[in-house]
């Protein structure tokens, strides 16, 4: 398994402002994925962070909504931009270990005023 | 496509009895299949998953599943609830192994224990 650690924890934002979300991961990882748990909701795939190269965006996500960095094996951030009381969700990142296990992050708590 | 469906919303027991959880996917070749668990304020925890190796699968915490092609079903279960198992469960199946792994999740199911 992987260690994995988010930051922030939780937020409260004002609408219009952005916040940028930190994962970090103990060991090297190819593949690493940011999701959005919307209340009381199951978790929806955003994108998926590739070192090296653009993000990979899922339908009805876009980068300029939510731009991902990746500078190397260990560590990416998310961004909300122009945050909107719609995007007050659980965002949580998690890394592929091996052929098909993913592991979670604790997740970031976002509230938007 | 793939898809996962937990047949139910909200589960209740009491403890010391056991824990049925239903989940049946749909997928058009094997699939991985995963069943992950979130408390409270607290993120996923893989409980155990399910990759074409034995039908039945033991995770942790005394949960297994069992994997029944005919039926398509990855049903969660655990002989003797404890007050601890009161989380939210997700069943998860996976897209393609050779496409990195991506997640089809259901839209989980809330356990209850009561004393």
């Amino acid at each position: 398994s992987a260690v994995i650690s988010q930051k922030p924890s939780r937020d409260i934002c004002q609408r219009g402002t952005s916040l940028t979300i930190q994962c970090q991961v103990d060991s090297q990882v190819t593949m690493m994925f940011w999701y959005r748990q919307q209340p009381g909701q199951s978790l929806t795939l955003i994108a998926t962070a590739n070192q090296g190269s653009e993000a990979t965006y899922e339908s009805g996500f876009v980068i300029d909504k939510f731009p991902i960095s990746r500078p190397n094996l260990t560590f990416s951030t998310l961004t909300v931009s122009n945050m909107s009381p719609e995007d007050s969700s659980i965002y949580l990142c998690s890394v592929l270990a091996g052929s098909d296990t993913q592991y979670f992050g604790p997740g970031t708590r976002l509230t938007v005023l | 496509a793939q898809s996962v469906t937990q047949l139910d919303s909200h589960v209740s027991v009491s403890e010391g009895t056991p824990v049925l959880l239903r989940c049946n996917y749909s997928s058009s070749y094997s699939p991985s299949l995963f069943w992950y668990v979130q408390h409270p304020n607290k993120g996923l925890q893989l409980l155990l998953k399910y990759t074409s190796a034995a039908t039945l699968v033991k995770g942790i915490n005394g949960f297994e599943a069992e994997f029944k092609k005919s039926e398509t079903s990855f049903h969660l279960t655990k002989p003797s609830a404890h007050m601890s198992d009161a989380a939210e469960y997700f069943c998860v199946v996976s897209s393609s192994r050779d496409q990195g792994g991506k997640l089809i999740f259901g839209q989980g199911t809330e356990l209850s224990v009561k004393p």
